[in-house]
């Protein structure tokens, strides 16, 4: 099966852009779960959709981050106003179930880096 | 809430030799896993090994396996006969079980292993 499929790879913007950032997951895994790791710090929760609905969005930083899942499929994850800090590598995971015991299957990030 | 730390930011080891990585984590749950996941350069990031706490038992996966001190809250990754595809960043994560915090795992900061041949 094909896996979790991310782009762009890498993204470079200038403060105040926007970038908007697409996540593919695997066909059938209803769970798809957005994490950013910050240069030298912890890979971070963001947010978990099931489905097309937000099940946990308690780790998004702020209303300049909003994600989307329409149709269950695929998920956006778009940055308005880009912020220097929001510069990080962000990871999309999916799973068929949820928690799946920690059975995620990652994508390969997008580097985004905010100039 | 849970805390992951890897104290060992770099590593580095020869091919074919052993090598452990540190973590450790604090918890108040009784009921939950651990895991090691492994990023390559420019890849994926994909699970290396799970351990259920509710197991004594060590986890093992071929070359890889855990030291899994539930009191001293410590999980350690050995690597034997290490392999130049064993360079990578690891990071230790937790998961607490039953669905408590919505199945989110919380990951160290990693260690970056180097394996030289």
């Amino acid at each position: 099966e094909a896996g979790v499929t991310q782009f762009p790879s890498h993204s470079v913007i200038e403060k105040g852009q926007t970038v908007t950032l697409r996540c593919d997951p695997i066909s059938g895994h209803d769970n798809l779960y957005w994490y950013r790791r910050v240069m030298g710090k912890e890979i971070k929760f963001l947010l978990h959709f099931v489905k097309e609905s937000k099940q946990d969005e308690s780790g998004m930083p702020n209303n300049r981050f909003l994600a989307e899942r329409t149709g269950g499929t695929y998920s956006t994850l778009k940055v308005q106003p880009a912020e220097l800090e929001d510069s990080g590598v962000y990871f999309c995971a999916s799973s068929r179930l949820q928690g799946n015991y920690g059975g995620y299957t990652f994508g390969s990030g997008t580097r985004l880096t905010v100039v | 809430a849970q805390t992951v730390t890897q104290s060992q930011p770099e590593m580095s080891v020869q091919e074919a030799e052993t090598v452990t990585l540190s973590c450790t984590y604090d918890t108040s749950e009784s009921n939950y896993y651990l895991f090691w996941y492994k990023q390559p350069p420019s890849r994926q990031m994909i699970l290396v090994i799970r351990q259920e706490a509710y197991k004594q038992q060590n986890a093992t996966e071929n070359r890889f396996s855990v030291n899994f001190q539930k009191a001293a809250k410590s999980f350690s990754l050995k690597i034997s006969d290490s392999q130049l595809g064993d360079t990578a960043m690891y990071f230790c994560a937790f998961m607490e079980g039953s669905g408590g915090s919505n199945y989110k795992l919380t990951f160290g900061k990693g260690t970056l292993l180097t394996v030289n041949p």
